[in-house]
């Protein structure tokens, strides 16, 4: 079955406390993204990646790293994270050919207390 | 960079039709998309339109394209209780890798509310 599996699905944690949000794909897609869902603000790119060792800055990067090392792996990291990165976390991921459709995974809720 | 604008709410009845508008800003997408999104869960592609093409229909969906004024709609018919979701519209925006290597970009999502 085709996944995009995130974890964890729901963080509490606190300011500073570096943490690492996971995202594995098992369609060998090229392409993997991370994108973060606010009230009001709709869904908004953080980073992307077009290929192993390949990533790009989205519209909200900033506080957010990630590596693509692998071709199914593609984390988020959080190196000292803040209350206004409390959010709703998607990884999406897509061949770069044809009709380009997202398969989203099912989301990471984090709080930043 | 530009948005892509969607009204934020709209409510029914069930078993009226249900129309979400989008205006997108690129002109040369090729694709442009409708997700849904349930409460509680990730996005799911509901349909895509290729830009060469006016209207596409897929049982109750129908998408319509108006490339000359950059809009798209999605019309529900015979909406139920089940289609109360967050819909978004979305278009493909050329990045660093050009064409269709670009970027989803999509709208803030409009919340469908059916009532009984």
């Amino acid at each position: 079955e085709a996944q995009v599996t995130q974890n964890p699905r729901y963080l509490i944690t606190v300011t500073g406390k570096k943490l690492t949000v996971t995202c594995s794909q098992n369609m060998n897609h090229e392409y993997m993204s991370w994108y973060r869902q606010d009230p009001g603000l709709g869904l908004r790119q953080i980073y992307y990646s077009m290929n192993v060792e390949v990533t790009d800055k989205g519209d909200v990067p900033e506080g957010y790293k990630v590596s693509r090392k692998e071709k199914r792996n593609f984390p988020l990291i959080l190196e000292s994270p803040s209350p206004n990165q409390t959010s709703l976390y998607f990884c999406a991921t897509r061949r770069v050919s044809g009709a380009n459709v997202l398969t989203f995974g099912a989301g990471s809720r984090l709080t930043v207390l | 960079g530009e948005d892509v604008e969607q009204s934020l709410f709209l409510s029914v009845r069930e078993g009226d039709s249900s129309v979400i508008n989008c205006t997108y800003t690129d002109s040369s997408s090729t694709y442009l998309y409708w997700y849904k999104q349930e409460p509680g869960a990730g996005l799911q592609l509901l349909t895509y339109i290729f830009s060469n093409m006016d209207m596409k229909q897929d049982q109750r969906l129908t998408v319509l394209l108006n490339k000359k004024d950059k809009h798209l709609s999605l019309r529900i018919a015979d909406t139920q209780t089940g289609d109360s979701a967050i819909y978004f519209c979305a278009e493909i925006r050329n990045g660093n890798y050009g064409g269709s290597q670009g970027n989803l970009i999509f709208g803030k999502g409009t919340k469908l509310s059916v009532k009984p």
